[in-house]
């Protein structure tokens, strides 16, 4: 079964606070994900990073960094949390398009609820 | 960004009445995934459709591509309590991530 894993499953920070959030995948997937999910606006794409030491923005990347220093592991960063910022957080991993009609199939981690006060 | 849009937002049912979920694009679709997500959980897929016209099904649930690869939709028969959840669409092109559509929430009372 593939595991993805995150740091938290509950984190609260203060604004003005660096926060990180980790994910650790273990099927050698090469794409990884993260996204934050509000209610009334469904899943939104922060960054995602198809390689090791790679990242491309998503939908949403302002007040975000992230880093994949290692195949296994995304991490989210927060440099200043600030209270718009508390949501939920998901990770997702994903092997990449095989060939022909193939897609790749995205795995989500538990989640992590941030709240920022 | 490029977005799929995806109705109704909420819709609750009567235990055994059938419920649908729209997903519709103003541009031609790749292929579409269906993923469910419980409450407190996160989203599982589902399904993909990738041909024009497809159909498929699993237990109570039909997928359907449209002709024109534009709209898609899922289908439960008979809702059961156990179908409580929010269903999103997706779509994947080839070198982005997914976009998901904001999902549909499921209620269903007994």
């Amino acid at each position: 079964d593939v595991k993805v894993t995150q740091s938290s499953r509950y984190l609260v920070k203060r604004t003005g606070e660096k926060v990180f959030l980790e994910c650790v995948q273990d099927m050698d997937h090469e794409n990884m994900f993260w996204y934050r999910q509000d209610p009334g606006l469904g899943l939104r794409l922060i960054y995602f990073s198809y390689d090791v030491k790679m990242k491309e923005k998503g939908d949403i990347p302002e007040g975000y960094s992230v880093s994949r220093e290692k195949k296994e592991r995304f991490s989210l960063i927060l440099e200043s949390a600030s209270t718009n910022q508390t949501s939920m957080y998901l990770c997702a991993s994903s092997s990449p398009q095989l060939a022909g009609d193939e897609t790749d199939t995205q795995y989500f981690g538990p989640g992590t609820r941030l709240t920022v006060l | 960004g490029q977005q799929v849009m995806q109705i109704p937002q909420y819709q609750h049912v009567q235990e055994g009445e059938d419920f649908t979920t729209y997903c519709n694009s103003s541009t031609t679709l790749s292929n579409i995934q269906w993923y469910k997500q419980r409450p407190g959980g996160h989203p599982v897929f589902l399904i993909q459709l990738v041909k024009s016209g497809e159909v498929k099904k699993q237990k109570r649930l039909t997928f359907q591509f449209g002709e024109a690869k534009k709209n898609s939709s899922l289908h439960i028969t008979a809702t059961q309590t156990t179908d409580v959840g929010t269903y999103f669409c997706a779509e994947h092109q080839a070198g982005t991530a997914l976009i998901f559509g904001k999902g549909t929430t499921l209620s269903v009372s007994s």
